[in-house]
């Protein structure tokens, strides 16, 4: 099964609006991390948030980690149309290497 | 510099030949990582390279997938006899160290028919 699972799989919103996305993981990690897909292609690294980190900033996004919960939310401000992508987070656990999963995805559209 | 490049970006091939599927990181980056991507679907971990070992090659589906890296440059790929399932995108990313920020390639877009 998947380390993490983002939710929802889904989310439409109206640009300016905000967009929150949410992650659930199974094992204890070091760090996760949040990418974004266009059109289907190759990934693009947003922000990393360690495990003793509760929350991280860049620009228009802020991502908060709950250790206890083993969840992490990533919530993007004021949505351009140029967000409208799939996000993903991944997890590194330790295990000989940091091993790195991705979940299943959120795909936010933002409509003009 | 240079980002992540893979070669070919699409493929069209035949059930039953052979394919190779070719990954350029970005220079200095010890590790490399390969991943399958059905449509609409998630990122499927193949097999993680430290330099041109392959510590962790626990992804690969079956024996009809292996892949090599030289030194710590050029990956490659190798699907043999290719069956109509094997379709999806195929990414690599490198990075600098082991669970650190990884960086993408484009993909290569494979079909088998």
């Amino acid at each position: 099964s998947q380390q993490g699972e983002e939710d929802p799989q889904a989310l439409s919103i109206q640009e300016g609006e905000n967009a929150t996305m949410n992650c659930s993981y199974k094992t204890s990690i070091n760090n996760l991390q949040w990418y974004r897909q266009n059109s289907g292609r190759g990934l693009v690294h947003l922000i990393l948030i360690r495990s003793n980190e509760r929350e991280k900033h860049s620009g228009r996004l802020r991502v908060t980690l709950d250790t206890s919960k083993k969840s992490s939310s990533l919530l993007i401000t004021a949505s351009r149309a140029a967000d409208t992508a799939s996000y993903f987070c991944a997890t590194a656990v330790s295990g000989g290497y940091q091993k790195v999963t991705f979940g299943t995805g959120t795909k936010l559209q933002v409509i003009p | 510099g240079a980002g992540v490049s893979q070669s070919p970006s699409n493929k069209v091939t035949e059930k039953g030949k052979d394919v190779e599927l070719r990954c350029d990181p970005i220079s200095g980056h010890t590790a490399l990582y390969w991943y399958r991507q059905r449509l609409g679907q998630g990122l499927e971990f193949l097999i993680y390279f430290q330099g041109n070992s392959a510590p962790d090659k626990s992804g690969l589906p079956s024996d009809r997938f292996s892949a090599e890296r030289t030194g710590e440059s050029v990956s490659t790929l190798t699907i043999q006899r290719t069956q109509q399932e094997d379709s999806a995108v195929y990414l690599c990313a490198s990075s600098t160290y082991r669970g650190n920020e990884q960086f993408f390639g484009p993909g290569t877009r494979l079909t088998v028919l």
